[in-house]
């Protein structure tokens, strides 16, 4: 059975980094592409980023470009999300997602419960 | 800002359908598979349709997807209590190289 446990989660001030923590078991992790997906207070989904199997591709929302780094260990299993420069809009509720396929496709078959980020002084 | 509109809500009563629609463009929908994910506030989101009309196993064939052009549906029908959540409509945008979600919508059983 597909499990994905986020960690990392936790009130920062504007400014502050933070690095979020993916950790997958049942399944082979390297084949397959991963996501980070939040849901801000009251708001909807919003994709965040992905990256690829052998993480030859990797992409980012234009909310986080330039902000957020995503990397995967596929050694130890694990995805990552680090976050510099954070701002009040960046709280949200953080997915991490699995892909079907290992290119990214955001047919995102197994989610984890999540990580809370709050972004405030 | 989502590139994907959905209406804010619909509902029904019990046994009623109900449509959800997806309105998108060239570089996403047009283009690119559309899935459709189910949330229950809470928990974490499940995928309900994948490449635009195909259900994974363990989902009711109450539920059923198209696409047609730059606008995709799901519909619902013999609403039950159950299906009450929020439902989101996502897609692959070749213009922004990224995945897209729908401005999502609350299906409300009354």
């Amino acid at each position: 059975e597909v499990h994905l446990v986020e960690s990392g989660g936790g009130l920062v001030q504007p400014g502050g980094s933070l690095r979020l923590s993916c950790a997958a078991s049942g399944f082979n992790f390297d084949d397959y592409a991963m996501h980070w997906v939040r849901q801000s207070p009251g708001k909807g989904l919003e994709w965040v980023s992905t990256i690829t199997w052998k993480s030859g591709n990797i992409g980012y929302a234009d909310s986080v470009k330039g902000r957020f780094t995503i990397s995967r260990d596929n050694a130890r299993d694990s995805l990552y999300l680090q976050m510099n420069s954070l701002r009040p809009e960046d709280t949200a509720l953080y997915y991490c997602a699995k892909d079907k396929l290992g290119v990214s496709t955001i047919w995102l078959d197994s989610w984890g419960p999540g990580t809370r980020v709050t972004v405030s002084s | 800002q989502s590139v994907l509109t959905q209406p804010p809500s619909v509902s029904g009563t019990p046994g009623q359908g109900v449509i959800i629609s997806c309105s998108g463009g060239k570089t996403n929908i047009e283009t690119n598979n559309v899935h459709w994910y189910q949330h229950v506030p809470g928990t974490a989101p499940r995928v309900l349709i994948y490449n635009n009309g195909r259900r994974p196993s363990g989902v009711p064939d109450r539920f059923s997807g198209s696409k047609s052009g730059t606008s995709a549906s799901l519909a619902i029908s013999g609403l039950q209590s159950e299906d009450e959540a929020d439902y989101y409509c996502a897609s692959w945008d070749d213009g922004l190289n990224g995945g897209v979600f729908g401005t999502g919508t609350k299906v409300t059983v009354l």
